[in-house]
């Protein structure tokens, strides 16, 4: 089945710096790469998602790449604010019959004013 | 639109109950997940369900859990014979037919066994 890598496990940057949490992930067939933000307690929300038809997507501050070749994926934050301190998680999926998400241990990103 | 709804949202239980857990998908969507999550942790899938039909309960334990998703009414998780182990948070997820794939999360039901 699919295995999801993510890295750091913890970041901290100040406020005004740009943050990069990578995941990597092993079967190649996976075509769908969410990316969900998690508040203590609260519901994971997704922010980004990119389908394996697009190299790179952009949100305002939020980006996504993807490189299918070499199965690994980024997410950017540009311009953190201390209210982008949460856990984020990236998470991969198949497009079609097998819809499950297989997720990363997640990122704590602090943002220090 | 309403989001997605569980309750309870904090469900605490002896070693040895039952615990059952449901879940309202978002208007429209016809398509539920069941996710745990581990203190501390990632979210691990557990099984996928359309209206009357499992379609993935490949990470669900094959004891003591069993899910459904009936025609009329909430999808639904159950716990029989709660251990200790079995304390984490329980997501549910929606999505819209095929072929839109983004699954949208409830607030998810905090499980404590005691």
């Amino acid at each position: 089945g699919e295995n999801v890598e993510q890295h750091p496990s913890t970041l901290s940057v100040q406020e005004g710096d740009s943050a990069v949490i990578k995941c990597t992930y092993s079967d190649s067939a996976s075509n769908y790469f969410p990316w969900y933000k998690q508040e203590l307690g609260k519901r994971p929300q997704l922010i980004i998602d990119i389908r394996s038809n697009v190299g790179e997507k952009k949100d305002q501050r939020i980006a996504v790449t993807l490189n299918k070749t070499a199965k690994h994926f980024s997410l950017h934050i540009t311009e953190t604010q201390p209210e982008d301190s949460a856990v984020y998680f990236c998470a991969a999926s198949t497009m079609g019959s097998a819809r499950q998400l297989t997720f990363g241990s997640g990122t704590q990103l602090t943002v220090l004013p | 639109n309403a989001g997605v709804m569980q309750n309870p949202r904090h469900l605490v239980r002896r070693r040895g109950q039952e615990a059952r857990l449901r879940c309202s998908p978002m208007k429209g969507h016809s398509h539920v997940y069941w996710y745990r999550q581990l203190p501390e942790e990632g979210l691990k899938f557990m099984v996928y369900l359309q209206k009357e039909n499992i379609i993935d309960e490949s990470g669900m334990p094959k004891e003591r859990f069993s899910a459904e998703f009936p025609k009329e009414g909430p999808s639904i998780l159950r716990i029989q014979q709660v251990v200790r182990g079995d304390s984490a948070a329980y997501f549910c997820a929606s999505s819209p037919p095929l072929p839109t794939d983004t699954q949208y999360f409830g607030p998810g039901t905090r499980l404590t066994v005691l």
